[in-house]
This record gives structure tokens, sequence and C-alpha cells, in this order.
């Protein structure tokens, strides 16, 4: 059974820039949620998305958009990107979603490091 | 605002030393606690997750208690391995929530 694919693993933008994430759940979940981690932080939540709806939206500026298709691939764009936004950005799925008591199955990340 | 806590931030053992991190969360409208363990270059995975107060799971020398009235949860690793070394997770669901609350980490390293 495939993991969860995050593509591109790494990238470099400069500020100002727009980016777009992709995330590919395992085969089978519906859910997938957005998480950003920077050095010192805990994982933050981004959003959920749950059969293509948005189904939860964590505390982040409306430069960071998410939208997921109906094959469940789901991805996140962050539009004029700040030095800030830098971090690794991970992406779980999960069968129910994240209100769920079953357990997130994550991405490697992709680190986005803005100059 | 719903915090979740995580001491120690790091801790250094010996290989064979048994060792244990605490989980903190708010006890109030609990709905399920998760552990992860995420490796170096690795994506995070799964431990355990848990919903009933004094609810105490197993996997090989990794288990972990929950106690829902007061808001925490233990994690401990018998006769650590340098293979256990890792960052361990936790995350708080609460019912007035729908996403998982994640605290920063214990770091664990294992030296042989």
């Amino acid at each position: 059974k495939a993991g969860v694919t995050q593509t591109p693993r790494y990238l470099i933008k400069t500020r100002g820039q727009q980016v777009t994430l992709s995330c590919s759940p395992i085969s089978g979940h519906r859910s997938v949620s957005w998480y950003q981690q920077t050095p010192g932080q805990g994982l933050q939540f981004l959003f959920e998305y749950f059969s293509e709806t948005q189904r939860n939206k964590g505390n982040f500026p409306g430069r960071f958009s998410g939208r997921q298709f109906s094959n469940s691939r789901s991805e996140m764009n962050v539009s004029t990107l700040e030095l800030g936004d830098s971090a690794l950005y991970l992406c779980a799925s999960s069968f129910w979603g994240t209100g769920d008591t079953g357990e997130l199955f994550f991405g490697e990340g992709s680190r986005l490091t803005v100059l | 605002i719903l915090n979740v806590e995580q001491s120690p931030q790091s801790l250094h053992v010996q290989e064979g030393d048994s060792t244990n991190f605490t989980c903190s969360f708010p006890s109030s409208n609990f709905y399920a606690l998760h552990w992860y363990r995420w490796e170096t270059a690795k994506s995070p995975e799964a431990l355990f997750v848990m919903t009933l107060n004094g609810d105490e799971k197993k996997k090989g020398r990794i288990s972990a208690t929950l106690n829902t009235k007061e808001g925490y949860s233990y994690l401990y690793i018998k006769g650590s391995q340098p293979e256990d070394s890792a960052t361990y997770l936790c995350a708080s669901l609460g019912g007035s929530q729908g996403n998982l609350i994640f605290g920063k980490g214990t770091k664990l390293s294992v030296k042989p």
C-alpha cells in the first residue's frame, strides 16, 4: 500500500512569489490535513479537506489556501511569500478525518525556503 | 486557547536505559490523545491513539498511559535502543475542535 506522497520535497522561492505544494493521500483516504512546522514550534494546523470540502481551518492568513480534488489529492498554495513562511509543510491523510480517533498517516514533507 | 505541553524538550540516555516523557493537555472536552514517533528525514508515524481514562497501550518496548481527568499522558520506553532515537510528538483532540493540537515534541537521543 503506497504511503502519503508529497511533492516537491524541497524548493526555494523568493519573497513575493507564490508556491503550490501537492499531497497524494493513501488510497481510499478521504481526509487530507496540512501542517506547518517552523524551528522551535510544534506542528501548526493549516486546514483539512474532506471529500473536496474544507472542513476545518487553522489560524493562518488568507495567503494560505488549499483545495482537494475528486481523487482526494490535495494542493496547498501560499501567495506573496514572506521570509517567515520558510518551513517544513507536512500533509497527513486519514479515512474519517482529524476529528475522529483514527491515526494520521503523514508524508515526508515539503521543505520550503524563502529568500 | 488549547495548549499541549511536552516535557522534557530533549533527553539523552544510554542504550539499555528506560525512559519516560510527559504530555499535558487540557482535560475539559477531551476526545483523543495521539502519540507519534518522528525519525529524522522520515515522516511521523503513529504509535498510539488513546481515548479512555486509565487506558494503557503497548507496542513492543514502548507503552503509554492516559489520565484524562488530570490531563496527562506518559510514554515509556523500556531498554532504550539507538533506533529509538527520534522526536516523540503527542497531540490532543478536544470535543470542541475538529483538529489535533500538537505539542512541540520530546527529542530522544540514545547513545550506544
